[in-house]
């Protein structure tokens, strides 16, 4: 049971661009977002999160919308670098709730041309 | 300096045999946590403890089993190993601001 779905599955924009990568969930105790950042052999880095009781987040060039009636977010990340290619999770947690599981998505994997 | 330790980095092991994988926190977080990568499963949750008790367990097989002799610690034991739990395996942490992860340990298993 696939419960966090994220597309594309890999994508490819210019520097400078902005990219927007997309997730989507199905259980709706899910109250945290965070999304990761990971590169070869390393583990993942938190990026940024997203509770659900705001709509945006934002951090430098990183940017979450959370949709909570659609149970969809997307992480938009503007004038993209060729540092920022990577594969991107999003996951979803149910916070305060005795729930301690994180569900992941697949990822999206994003390379940036310069 | 490294918040989350994990040791080895790399380990190659027999079919069949047991290894132990070690992970340390010393982010003061109570929650632990253990994943494993593949090409096969992305990110695969297995564990999650609190207080150092097991809160969640989403692994199937028993071979697996994880170990808590301190707050900050949460080992990974795995018997009988196969072929198949060949993966890069995750140790994380978390606290009301987010989870981390370790560097992983990538196992093979010949």
């Amino acid at each position: 049971q696939q419960q966090v779905r994220q597309s594309p599955q890999s994508l490819t924009v210019w520097e400078g661009e902005t990219a927007i990568l997309n997730c989507s969930y199905e259980d709706s105790t899910f109250n945290y977002f965070p999304w990761y950042q990971q590169f070869p052999g390393e583990g993942p880095a938190l990026l940024i999160s997203i509770r659900s009781v705001s709509d945006k987040k934002e951090d430098g060039r990183f940017t979450i919308f959370f949709n909570k009636r659609e149970k969809k977010l997307s992480l938009h990340i503007t004038d993209s670098q060729p540092g920022d290619s990577a594969t991107y999770f999003c996951a979803a947690s149910a916070l305060n709730t005795g729930n301690y599981k994180y569900v992941f998505g697949a990822g999206t994997r994003l390379k940036v041309i310069a | 300096d490294p918040k989350i330790i994990q040791k080895p980095k790399y380990l190659v092991a027999v079919t069949g045999s047991e290894k132990i994988l070690i992970c340390e926190q010393y982010l003061g977080h109570n929650a632990m946590y253990w994943y494993r990568q593949s090409a096969k499963k992305p990110l695969e949750f297995m564990f999650s403890y609190s207080y150092q008790k097991l809160m969640d367990n989403q692994t199937a097989s028993s071979r697996f089993q994880p170990q808590s002799s301190k707050k900050n610690h949460l080992d990974l034991q795995i018997t009988a190993l196969k072929p198949d739990d060949s993966a890069t395996y995750f140790c994380a942490s978390s606290h009301y601001r987010g989870q981390y992860f370790g560097p992983g340990t990538r196992l093979t298993v010949l």
